[in-house]
């Protein structure tokens, strides 16, 4: 198993551009997230899927939409990226996101907006 | 104030020493806890559940503290491998929990040979 796999690692936008973080997850987990982690911060939640077919905002969803495609799949878009968003972005899913579940992480990926 | 606070060090102790982080959290309703470990650049993963009694794992001990609210991590005889940074997390619990989970900025631990 793979377990949590994000595309790309790395990419550079200027400010202004769009891109979409693909994630995916091979464990058959209902729950998927994302986070954006910053110097001296804790991981920040942006959007979460409870399930399949659902998704909503978490603490910074502001400058991000998210689509959940399917079971496996859950990409978060930039639709006008700013320098504020210069973050390492992390996917993450769990079984069924109960209170005492282990969450799976994926690499992340590093963003610089310019 | 944050809701999940710690020392964000970073702690400098020689291998084989005992080392322990503390973790305050502000919810007094907080269900569950755990630390996570998150290496250099890379994702970070799960190290273990806080369980009210307290839990052992190998060298890891845990411990909650409600009255107090606060979690605690020993790491006894620490090795090289150890060099992380240790985040705290605290689920408040109660309905659609997902969104519910609050991670600490972690602490940064160096074991030096």
């Amino acid at each position: 198993n793979a377990g949590v796999t994000q595309t790309p690692k790395f990419q550079v936008l200027k400010t202004g551009q769009s891109m979409t973080l693909q994630c995916a997850q091979d464990m058959n987990h209902n729950s998927m997230y994302w986070y954006r982690q910053d110097p001296g911060m804790g991981l920040r939640l942006i959007y979460y899927s409870a399930s399949e077919g659902t998704t909503d905002k978490g603490e910074v969803p502001n400058g991000y939409n998210v689509s959940r495609l399917n079971k496996r799949e859950f990409s978060l878009r930039l639709e006008s990226a700013a320098p504020s968003q210069t973050s390492v972005y992390f996917c993450a899913s769990s079984l069924r996101g109960g209170d005492s579940e282990t969450q799976y992480f994926g690499p992340g990926t590093r963003l610089l907006v310019l | 104030r944050k809701e999940v606070e710690q020392d964000p060090g970073p702690f400098n102790v020689p291998e084989g020493a005992t080392v322990a982080f503390n973790c305050t959290y502000s919810n007094s309703a907080s269900q569950s806890f755990f630390w996570y470990r998150q290496d250099c650049r890379k994702e970070p993963k799960l190290l273990m559940s806080v369980y009210s009694s307290g839990n052992e794992d190998g060298r890891f001990t845990a411990q909650l503290n409600r009255a107090s609210q606060y979690i605690s991590l020993l790491i006894r005889d620490s090795k090289l491998s150890d060099s992380a940074t240790y985040l705290c997390v605290v689920n408040k619990g109660g309905y659609s929990s997902a969104s519910k989970i609050i991670f600490g900025s972690g602490t940064r631990l160096s074991i030096r040979p």
